[in-house]
Parts: C-alpha cells; structure tokens; sequence
C-alpha cells in the first residue's frame, strides 16, 4: 500500500545538523511532490518543506530558510531533509507528506503522511 | 502570510451530536482550503480539500463549506473515532499554512 516512513531523527545539541530520509512505497514516487510537515510537542502543525516532483522547485517556510534543505532522489524513492544549525525551537515531531497532485498541477494538500520521526534539539 | 484561525478551541459534544468548527483566514483564500484530523499518537489523515471535497474514503457525515475568508467543517453525526483534533490549512499563499486546531472530546 502507498506508504511513506521516516527516519534519521535523534536528539542534537544546539548548532548542531542532522539528515532526515522519508522512503516511499507504493506508489510513483517521481510523479508527486512532497512534504515536509513539523509538530512541536503539544503543539499543532507547521508546514515547513516542499519539493516539486522532479525536484525543479523547492520552498521553505520562514522559520527555516537559510538553515534547512530539501532534496529528493527519485532513483532510490527517497526524499530527504538536510537540517543544519538547529536549535530548540526546531524541536519535533517531521512529517513526511505525499502532496494530493502529480506532475505539479499543484493542489498543496497532504493526502499521505508517513509516522513521523522525532527531533530533539537539546544540550 | 495567512493566519487562519480555529473555533472554538474545544469541543464538547457527545456521539450522535453535530459538530461544526469554524476556521477564518486573515485574507481570503479562494476555495483553497483543507481540513485534517488527527488522532492521539498518530499522523493527520485529510478529509476534505478546496473547501468542499471530501478526500477518498472519508464517510459522508463530513461535510466542509464556505470560501474567502469563512470556512466551516460540519460532522453530521459524531461517532467515536471523530473526538480528535481537527486542522484547516490552506494552500492559496505561499508559505502554507495551518490552523492552530480545535479539539473535538467527549462529553
């Protein structure tokens, strides 16, 4: 079934990087952008990433622009998210999320999320 | 950027009963807006999107309606594994953004 899983969460001290994966099963990975959503804990969502199907646009929200990055390998149905100088406030729960459209006739909605993979950003 | 803001924050009600959530956007949205739900522990799962269309599989007592800057979600008749908490986001302005959520609990 169509299916997205997370990984590569962990707790990071301030300053600190880490690399999110998000693997894709079931479905035309090539053919869908994706998202990257945030919870922080006891909190409500935070959009914070997408990559365009084939990688040609990309966005970030404010809070990590600058900092995070975005990249998908279409070979390996992966998508991935490179988080460098982070710090507490980038504390949460990353979702992975299929976008609803293909080939970027852009619906920005979220039709599929993987579970989740958790950061934490302490000393 | 759009602000969308969630009403009420809580709601109590009990199976059977009708539910509606509100959620106002600071500028209008078109028909761009989508409602989630999420349960305790788990990822959220979309019910409907551009405002009125329910997302596959979603059973009929959920309905959305409004455009601009007004949007309701109406659950006809809650059944134990609607209490959860419900989002609207939209998709009109870049960056996207959600809602801070309204819980519906048991009463």
């Amino acid at each position: 079934q169509v299916q997205l899983v997370e990984s590569g969460g962990g707790v990071v001290q301030p300053g600190g990087s880490l690399r999110l994966s998000c693997a894709a099963s079931g479905f035309t990975f090539s053919k869908y952008g994706i998202h990257w959503v945030r919870q922080a804990p006891g909190k409500g969502l935070e959009w914070v990433s997408f990559i365009q199907y084939d990688g040609s646009n990309k966005d970030y929200a404010d809070s990590v622009k600058g900092r995070f990055t975005i990249s998908r390998d279409n070979s390996k149905n992966t998508l991935y998210l490179q988080m460098n100088s982070l710090r507490a406030e980038d504390t949460a729960v990353y979702y992975c999320a299929k976008d609803a459209s293909s080939y970027g006739t852009g619906l920005y909605y979220m039709d599929v999320w993987g579970k989740g993979t958790t950061v934490t950003v302490s000393s | 950027e759009v602000v969308l803001t969630q009403s009420p924050a809580t709601l109590s009600l009990s199976p059977g009963e009708r539910a509606t959530l509100s959620c106002r956007a600071s500028q209008s949205v078109s028909s761009y807006l989508a409602w989630y739900l999420q349960k305790p522990g788990q990822a959220p799962r979309l019910l409907i999107y551009d405002a009125s269309n329910r997302a596959t599989g979603i059973p009929a007592r959920f309905s959305g309606s409004g455009s601009g800057t007004d949007f309701t979600l109406t659950i006809s008749s809650l059944e134990p594994e609607d209490f959860a908490v419900y989002y609207c986001q939209q998709r009109s302005n870049w960056p996207l953004t959600f809602g801070g959520g309204t819980k519906v609990e048991i009463k």
